[in-house]
């Protein structure tokens, strides 16, 4: 079946540096990845949409310049965290969508700021 | 008004129970319906898609669509501890790719 491997699964940075969270398809080419955010007994909440080669959509409130999404290719985006701050600790999810349908999870980054 | 409402619980049940999981929408526009597992710390997991009115039976999951009342269930019958986890529902338009997730409902199932 349809895989995302989700790297780090855990991370503890300094407040100040920065953090790239990487998900990669490894049996599919994800024509779209989904970056979220989920905090302890909450939903997911979307932060931006991108596809391979273009610019990601980011939603309402979450600050591009600070949440760097890159999609270089159709089995890999990044998310990098830029000068975190503790209140930036939370859950990052990332999930691909495949051509013949269907979204398909990585296993979550748990990052915690200190 | 949030487009998809789920209560939170958490739904406490013993071993063997039937459990129903609900959500419920406002956006006629929701054509697609999943429902997603997800243990702690972990990244969800899809169980069921449907995007017709009806029940969609696999294993000991059912998923249950009635659009007339914009309802959407998850039964799971003999229900194990490890099913212990947080059920997430999601639903999207048609035309569009992005899903609308609940909040998720936590399961315990005591032995």
């Amino acid at each position: 079946g349809a895989v995302v491997s989700q790297h780090p699964s855990w991370v503890i940075c300094k407040s100040g540096t920065s953090v790239k969270i990487e998900c990669r398809s490894l049996d599919f080419q994800a024509t779209t990845m989904f970056w979220y955010r989920q905090f302890p007994k909450q939903s997911l909440m979307l932060m931006a949409t991108s596809n391979e080669g273009s610019k990601a959509t980011y939603e309402q409130g979450v600050e591009k310049d600070k949440f760097l999404i890159n999609h270089a290719s159709l089995t890999l985006s990044t998310l990098t965290v830029t000068s975190a701050h503790p209140e930036d600790s939370s859950f990052y999810i990332c999930s691909a969508s495949r051509r013949e349908g269907g979204y398909t999870f990585g296993s979550g980054t748990r990052l915690t700021v200190v | 008004q949030k487009e998809v409402e789920q209560d939170p619980g958490p739904l406490s049940v013993p071993e063997g129970a039937i459990v129903s999981l609900n959500c419920t929408y406002s956006n006629s526009a929701f054509q697609y319906f999943m429902w997603y597992r997800q243990y702690s710390r972990k990244g969800p997991e899809l169980l069921m898609y449907t995007y017709s009115s009806g029940n969609k039976e696999d294993g000991r999951f059912t998923a249950q669509v009635d659009k007339s009342s914009k309802y959407i269930s998850l039964f799971i019958r003999d229900s194990q501890p490890s099913d212990s986890a947080t059920y997430l529902c999601a639903m999207i338009e048609g035309g569009s790719y992005i899903p609308t997730f609940g909040r998720g409902t936590s399961l315990i199932v005591h032995p």
